[in-house]
């Protein structure tokens, strides 16, 4: 599974847009890209993939660079709930095309401040 | 929709003892995966089940780790004897097996304590 890169932390504003960034600069052709977050104190809980084209959802829009080397995931109007770790995980799809043993990094930590 | 449903919550342990995990995966998904997180090393994948059968076993510790799925619908997590480095919040995740597009779904995860 290709490498990610994020950073460790982001400040955000409460009702502004908060755009988080990741580097996976040696992704595969057949490799996607998910973002999953966490909540103090709950388990993990998955956000949107892509593969190559930009995606958007009823939580966030992922957007993701034409060389597929780098994305960014938006949150358009960020709350206070929204606060928490952001994890970037790039891989091949499992098996019948799951999202199969996703390995999580450090992510980056996003305080969203009033 | 009930969700991931982890039992016990917390759970406070001698070194030594035995210590059992449960969870009961969402109805119809027939993968899942139990993770570990501490500060130290962040969120680890354990082991992952396919169809009741766990297809990769290799982020589990030691022999002091065993997981069973007798069923699609139960699965176990058993650390014996425990250690205080055992210590940490354990999650199960459940997902179908097919489809990208189905995230995991996260219990609320068991945090456990070994004194």
């Amino acid at each position: 599974d290709a490498k990610t890169t994020q950073p460790p932390s982001m400040d955000c504003a409460e009702g502004r847009a908060a755009n988080l960034p990741c580097n996976h600069s040696t992704i595969s052709g057949n490799e996607y890209v998910y973002w999953y977050r966490q909540i103090h104190s709950q388990g993990p809980q998955y956000i949107i993939h892509g593969l190559k084209n930009n995606e958007t959802n009823e939580m966030a829009s992922l957007i993701i660079t034409e060389d597929r080397k780098s994305s960014t995931l938006i949150l358009p109007h960020a709350t206070l709930r929204d606060t928490a770790v952001y994890y970037c995980i790039v891989r091949v799809p499992g098996v019948r095309g799951s999202q199969g043993n996703l390995i999580f990094g450090k992510g980056t930590k996003l305080s969203v401040k009033p | 929709d009930a969700g991931v449903i982890q039992s016990p919550r917390h759970e406070v342990t001698e070194m030594g003892q035995e210590v059992t995990l449960r969870c009961k995966p969402i109805s119809g998904h027939n993968s899942l995966f139990w993770y570990r997180q501490t500060m130290m090393r962040g969120l680890e994948l354990l082991i992952y089940f396919n169809n009741n059968v766990p297809i990769d076993d290799s982020g589990m510790p030691e022999d002091r780790f065993s997981a069973k799925m007798p069923n699609a619908s139960f699965s176990t997590l058993k650390i014996q004897p425990s250690e205080p480095r055992d210590s940490a919040v354990y999650f199960c995740a459940s997902s179908p097996v097919a489809g990208t597009n189905y995230g995991y779904t996260f219990g609320s995860g068991t945090r456990l304590t070994v004194v």
